[in-house]
């Protein structure tokens, strides 16, 4: 089986501009969630996805937005890119709550 | 809200011998998950152990061992017989029951000395 698989792998933007960032679930997995990982720190939840709703959203502004597709794929969208938003941004699918959370190997976004 | 803290940013440890990485968490929920990630260079995040926080057994697999003090708050992680792979950052984090939104501490790297 596929694991969670993410696109790009690498990403360079300029400020200001607008980024989409893709993911695609364990097939079987109804949620994903999305994490930023700064150089040197641990994960920060941006937002969780279940069946097409947002169930859960981190302390980001509302420049980052995301959805979910009917086949559970998932973006995440960041406008207005700033230099602090350079980080590896992580994908992560369940099957439920409770439940281990697979991950990505992620998109390195570098803002320049 | 939940607070993850790892208060050794690096650790050694020669090959095949034994290491623990400590992690402390603060939470005001009874019922929550507890887990050791790994990243190595590759960036995955990959599983190495999960805990139940109404279980009073700490979990085990294979090399790799959990000390959990729920009074204290505390969820330590045991590496036996170290290998070089094992080398890479160690990611303590908590979800509540019930939630998908995993919190992480700020990581451990863990360098293994042939």
């Amino acid at each position: 089986d596929a694991g969670v698989t993410q696109s790009p792998t690498h990403l360079i933007k300029t400020r200001g501009q607008q980024v989409t960032l893709r993911c695609s679930p364990i097939s079987g997995h109804k949620s994903v969630s999305w994490y930023q990982q700064v150089l040197g720190q641990g994960p920060q939840f941006i937002f969780q996805y279940y069946e097409k709703e947002e169930r859960g959203r981190g302390n980001f502004p509302d420049r980052f937005s995301a959805r979910q597709f009917p086949n559970y794929s998932s973006e995440l969208n960041v406008n207005a890119l700033l230099l602090g938003d350079s980080a590896l941004y992580l994908c992560a699918s369940s099957l439920d709550t409770n439940t281990e959370a697979f991950f990505g190997q992620g998109t390195r976004l570098t803002v320049v | 809200a939940q607070t993850v803290t790892q208060s050794q940013p690096e650790m050694s440890v020669q090959e095949a011998e034994t290491v623990t990485l400590s992690c402390t968490y603060d939470t005001s929920e009874s019922d929550y998950y507890l887990f050791w990630y790994k990243q190595p260079p590759s960036r995955q995040m990959i599983l190495v152990i999960r805990q139940e926080a109404y279980k009073q057994q700490n979990a085990t697999e294979n090399r790799f061992s959990v000390n959990f003090q729920k009074a204290a708050k505390s969820f330590s992680l045991k590496i036996s017989d170290s290998q070089l792979g094992d080398a890479a950052m160690y990611f303590c984090a908590h979800v509540r029951a019930g939630s998908y939104q995993l919190t992480f501490g700020k990581g451990t790297k863990l360098s293994v000395i042939p």
